[in-house]
């Protein structure tokens, strides 16, 4: 099955300051990617997805890129502000024959202090 | 809309005791999800549903059985817990495979 990987596992930066998480994946059928962000106390809520057809979306201040060859996918935050703080999840999946349901990383705290 | 909704928010039980987490969604989804989320293992599915009246596992299935008898309900039962089922419980539904999914606001279980 997927093996989804995610660093760092937290994050500190500056206000202001850019943020990059990481992830890597296994499968290379692998075709939907999206971003969670996880509020305390709260569900996970998307907040950007990219399909393998699109090597990079960008939505205000979030971006997401995507590498088929090397596996691997980004979500790059610029201009962090405190309520970015939150834990990040990246996650992948495959749709059509063989669907496969959404395999997800551990995690990513990000602390943006002010 | 309210979207996914989960009751209870929180529950104790004691060893062996049985409870049943209920899941809705207003949105007509025909994909439905139950997650548990422990610390630094990310979110872990238990059960999914693809439409009224199937259900098949997920990665971690054991000691939990699902049911979804209306479209919009999946419910996540508990035969007789046991500690190692203390978690956060996440519900969450999308329109079909590879779709983005919703989630609710999850339950707390605590088993004593």
């Amino acid at each position: 099955g997927e093996n989804v990987e995610q660093h760092p596992s937290t994050l500190s930066v500056q206000e202001g300051d850019s943020a990059v998480i990481k992830c890597t994946y296994s499968d290379s059928a692998s075709n939907y990617f999206p971003w969670y962000k996880q509020e305390l106390g709260k569900g996970p809520q998307l907040i950007i997805d990219i399909r393998s057809n699109v090597g990079e979306k960008k939505d205000q201040r979030i971006a997401v890129t995507l590498n088929k060859t090397a596996k691997h996918f980004s979500l790059h935050i610029t201009e962090t502000q405190p309520e970015d703080s939150a834990v990040y999840f990246c996650a992948a999946s495959r749709s059509g024959s063989g669907y496969s349901t959404l395999t997800f990383g551990k995690g990513t705290m990000l602390l943006v202090s002010p | 809309n309210a979207g996914v909704t989960q009751t209870p928010k929180f529950r104790v039980l004691k060893t062996g005791q049985s409870m049943t987490l209920l899941c809705a969604q207003d949105m007509n989804h025909e994909y439905m999800y139950w997650y548990r989320q422990d610390p630094g293992m990310g979110l872990r599915l238990i059960h999914y549903s693809v439409g009224e009246g199937t259900t098949a596992k997920g990665e971690v299935p054991d000691g939990y059985n699902v049911s979804r008898l209306k479209k919009q309900n999946f419910l996540l039962g508990l035969e007789s817990a046991a500690p190692s089922q203390t978690s956060v419980y996440f519900c969450a539904s999308s329109y079909g495979t590879s779709s983005r999914q919703y989630f609710g606001p999850g339950t707390r279980l605590t088993v004593t």
